[in-house]
Order: C-alpha cells, then sequence, then structure tokens
C-alpha cells in the first residue's frame, strides 16, 4: 500500500532562518506530488507541483521554493522565512493521471 | 480565474439528524469533484468522488450528488456522529496545459455536531 510522510509536524522558526520540509512518498512510483499551504480557517493554496524528478511548476510567487532530488521526495525550501510564510503545509501525491490527491499530516510552521 | 466555492461556512448539526453540505464550481470543463473531511492539526481524508458522467454516488453513509446544469455539489451525511466534525472540503479537478491535474479546493465548511 502507498503511504506518505511529511516532517515535521510541527516547526516554530526564526524570521530570517532557512526551512526544509521533506515529504516522501512509499510503495508507488512517479507520483505527482504536490505542496500546499492553509492559512487558519482556510481552503488549501496549491504552491508547487511537479511530475518528475527536477521538474517543479510554481503556482503562486513566494518567498518557497520546492525540489524533486528523487522520484519520490519533494522539498519545500526557503532561504528566508518571513512571518507571512507561518501557516499550515501539506503535501499530497497523486498518480500519474493524478486525480485523487492522498495528503501528508502536514507541518504547522510558526516563525516568529 | 476558476474557483470553487462553498455555501456556507459553518454547519451545526444534532446528532443523529442528516447534514447537507453545499459546494459550487464555476469551471464547466472540471470533470472530477472529490470531498475531503479534515480533523483539526491533520491532512485532508478522502471521503467520496464523482465524475462528472454521474449525477449521484453513494458510500457508507454519504452521498454525493452533482449537479453539472448549475455546477453545484453537495456531500449529504446521513445519521451525523460527533464523530463526523470536521472541516469539509470539495475539489475540482482541473486539467493542466502539461499532463498534471491540480486539485483546486474551496475553502471548506466547518460541520459541528
Amino acid at each position: 500500500s502507498q503511504t506518505i510522510h511529511q516532517w515535521p509536524a510541527t516547526l516554530v522558526q526564526p524570521v530570517g532562518s532557512p526551512l526544509s520540509l521533506e515529504c516522501t512518498v512509499e510503495g508507488t512510483s512517479n507520483p505527482n506530488l504536490y505542496w500546499y499551504r492553509q492559512a487558519a480557517g482556510r481552503g488549501l493554496q496549491l504552491l508547487f507541483y511537479s511530475v518528475g524528478i527536477g521538474q517543479i511548476s510554481s503556482e503562486v510567487p513566494q518567498n518557497l521554493s520546492a525540489s524533486r532530488p528523487q522520484d519520490r521526495q519533494f522539498i519545500l525550501s526557503s532561504k528566508k522565512l518571513l512571518l507571512s510564510d507561518s501557516g499550515f503545509y501539506l503535501c499530497a501525491w497523486t498518480w500519474t493521471a493524478g486525480e485523487q490527491a492522498f495528503f501528508g499530516q502536514g507541518t504547522r510552521l510558526t516563525v516568529v | 480565474g476558476e474557483s470553487v466555492g462553498l455555501h456556507l461556512p459553518t454547519l451545526s448539526v444534532q446528532e443523529g439528524d442528516n447534514s447537507i453540505i453545499n459546494c459550487a464550481y464555476s469551471n464547466s470543463a472540471s470533470d472530477y469533484f472529490i470531498w475531503y473531511k479534515q480533523e483539526s492539526g491533520k491532512g485532508p481524508q478522502f471521503i467520496i468522488d464523482i465524475r462528472s458522467n454521474m449525477d449521484k454516488r453513494q458510500g457508507q453513509r454519504v452521498t454525493v450528488l452533482l449537479n453539472k446544469t448549475v455546477k453545484h455539489l453537495s456531500l449529504q451525511i446521513a445519521a451525523t456522529q460527533p464523530g463526523d466534525s470536521a472541516v469539509y472540503f470539495c475539489a475540482e479537478n482541473l486539467k493542466s496545459s502539461g499532463s498534471a491535474r491540480q486539485l483546486t479546493f474551496g475553502s471548506g465548511t466547518q460541520l459541528t455536531v
């Protein structure tokens, strides 16, 4: 069966510090991978998606970047965090045909 | 731009009653819709889906209805239980310019039982 792992679960970082959130998927090959951000009481905003190694599409201009160094690994990064980067970050994957998304448990990021 | 939205941000029901959560979408090209349940501090979980060639689909205690004419879908939960309390999102699947398909989510409805 397929599983998705996302860590850490919570993170408190000072403004200006770097960020690295990691997501890995097990039990499938060549998944489409996604990073979403969810502000408190709001819906999910798609940040990045990837259809393959090294292929990243950005949905919104922002202070964040994403990378996919391996088929089932997706990393969300920032060189210098802003207060506005606080939120709940969710990694998700879909089959190559890309219909139903499966989500990780999320990372609660607080920038102080 | 295209969007998926929900009519009501909150819904309170009594235990045992039926719940109906509504969702409107604006892209008539969308052909696949999903309902997710998100409990506090957790990632969304799949509940039920429906394709655009269907009007109704039933699961365990849940039913999704799709009205393509008015671009509306709803989630019905029968005999609502306290464990059903969560935020419910509808999502539509849009075909992007590439091979990837992207889910567009509504803002969610908080169901309180």
